[in-house]
């Protein structure tokens, strides 16, 4: 099944302590990005990686690293996580930036910073 | 800056009716108008989506209508029933870019 996989669906944790979430496609996708999605402010764009070893800041990159080694994943770190972090994250991964590809999305991850 | 602006932030249609979400857009370099719909708990999903070029796409009983003189778009949703009870956005992408910049979201909720 084509599908994007993030992990964990759920996690909590205290304020400065580093965290990784993962993504990972089986769609042969060039193109991941993440998104923070808060209540009314809809998605918004943390980073995107336009291929491997290519990625680039979207809107609200503060706090935030990702690496793309390899094709198909696309973690997205936090060194020292901060309250303001609390927030349903999204990965989504598409054929390519290029063109009228839609997004697949991940199930999403819920971060408490506590 | 919120580049895509989408009303109503929350919508309640009775089974059977009609609903309509909005989008407005600053940037006229944007090609690719989607829409997406999200239950609790999952992802967005692509629902519908269109080009500039194009007035208006019916898929079932979803529909883009695309005014490019005035930078809207909207979702036309026929019939509705309870099963489309969800979030709703809309975004757009510039075709040099991946980047989808959404809209803030409308809540669709169909009384049975």
């Amino acid at each position: 099944e084509a599908q994007v996989t993030q992990n964990p669906r759920y996690l909590i944790t205290v304020t400065g302590k580093k965290l990784t979430v993962t993504c990972s496609q089986n769609m042969n996708h060039e193109y991941m990005s993440w998104y923070r999605q808060d209540p009314g402010l809809g998605l918004r764009q943390i980073y995107y990686s336009m291929n491997v070893e290519v990625t680039d800041k979207g809107d609200v990159p503060e706090g935030y690293k990702v690496s793309r080694k390899e094709k198909r994943n696309f973690p997205l770190i936090l060194e020292s996580p901060s309250p303001n972090q609390t927030s349903l994250y999204f990965c989504a991964s598409s054929l390519s930036a290029f063109g009228g590809y839609g997004y697949t999305f991940g199930s999403g991850t819920r971060l408490t910073v506590v | 800056q919120q580049q895509v602006k989408q009303s109503p932030q929350s919508l309640i249609v009775q089974k059977g009716g009609i609903s309509i979400i909005n989008c407005a857009y600053e940037n006229t370099a944007f090609d690719y108008f989607p829409w997406y719909q999200q239950f609790p708990g999952k992802g967005p999903a692509l629902l519908i989506a269109i080009r500039p070029d194009v007035s208006e796409k019916k898929e079932g009983r979803f529909t883009i209508s695309f005014n490019k003189s005035a930078k809207q778009f909207s979702l036309h949703i026929m019939d509705s029933q309870p099963g489309d009870s969800a979030t709703y956005f809309c975004a757009a992408k510039r075709g040099n870019t991946g980047k989808l910049i959404f809209g803030q979201g409308t809540t669709l909720q169909v009384k049975p």
